[in-house]
């Protein structure tokens, strides 16, 4: 089976603009989940989709937004660029089912930098 | 709260010495709780968790739920497990797709 591919692997852009990531799961998941990581705040969560619709959500602005498409593609968006954002976005896929292990599988991230 | 931590940013131990990794979580309720593991230019990858109760390349953890910690433990380190090491914590239900991280540990092993 193929990994979970996130594209693109490198962004810079600069602040006020605004990004959309691209994650696509294993074939076959459900579930897609995005993590922000930075070196002050480690891996944090930014949401879950499963099924085209968001199930979980954690702490972050508005300016974080999301979606799922019925191929279980997910893109994540994030309005108005602020030098803070620059972090390294993974995402992971699973089944998104209970009953089994349902293991999260990571991608390789995308690296944002904002100037 | 939810809540994982990880004492220790940095550890380092010789090749053939005994490793153990520190996690302590919060949560109420009933967690499951992970080890994760990053080697250099990997993505991250899912080394154990307490409900399999297994040995994953020499490594294990108990969880503990009166001291709350699920430490991960490797009798002889190997060159090879130097890696950062993520605990993480899930719930049940509706939050499948939500892990809780710690801040990860940096082991060393030299040689």
């Amino acid at each position: 089976k193929a990994g979970v591919t996130q594209t693109p692997r490198y962004l810079i852009k600069t602040r006020g603009q605004q990004v959309t990531l691209s994650c696509s799961p294993i074939s076959g998941h459900r579930s897609v989940s995005w993590y922000q990581q930075t070196p002050g705040q480690g891996l944090q969560f930014l949401f879950e989709y499963f099924s085209e619709t968001q199930r979980n959500k954690g702490n972050f602005p508005g300016r974080f937004s999301g979606r799922q498409f019925s191929n279980s593609r997910s893109e994540m968006n994030v309005s108005t660029l602020e030098l803070g954002d620059s972090a390294l976005y993974l995402c992971a896929s699973s089944s998104g089912l209970a009953g089994g292990y349902n293991e999260q599988f990571f991608g390789p991230g995308t690296r944002l930098t904002v100037l | 709260a939810q809540r994982v931590t990880q004492p220790e940013k940095l550890l380092s131990v010789f090749k053939g010495a005994p490793v153990e990794l520190k996690c302590n979580y919060s949560y109420s309720g009933s967690p499951e709780l992970f080890w994760y593991v990053q080697y250099s230019r990997q993505r991250l990858q899912l080394l154990l968790r307490h409900i399999s109760r297994e040995s994953i390349k020499g490594f294990t953890a108990d969880l503990n739920k009166g001291e709350t910690s699920f430490h991960l433990k490797k009798p002889f380190a190997q060159e090879e497990d130097s890696a950062m090491y993520y605990c993480a914590l899930r719930g049940r239900g509706s939050t499948l797709g939500r892990l809780y991280f710690g801040r990860g540990t940096q082991l060393t092993v030299w040689p």
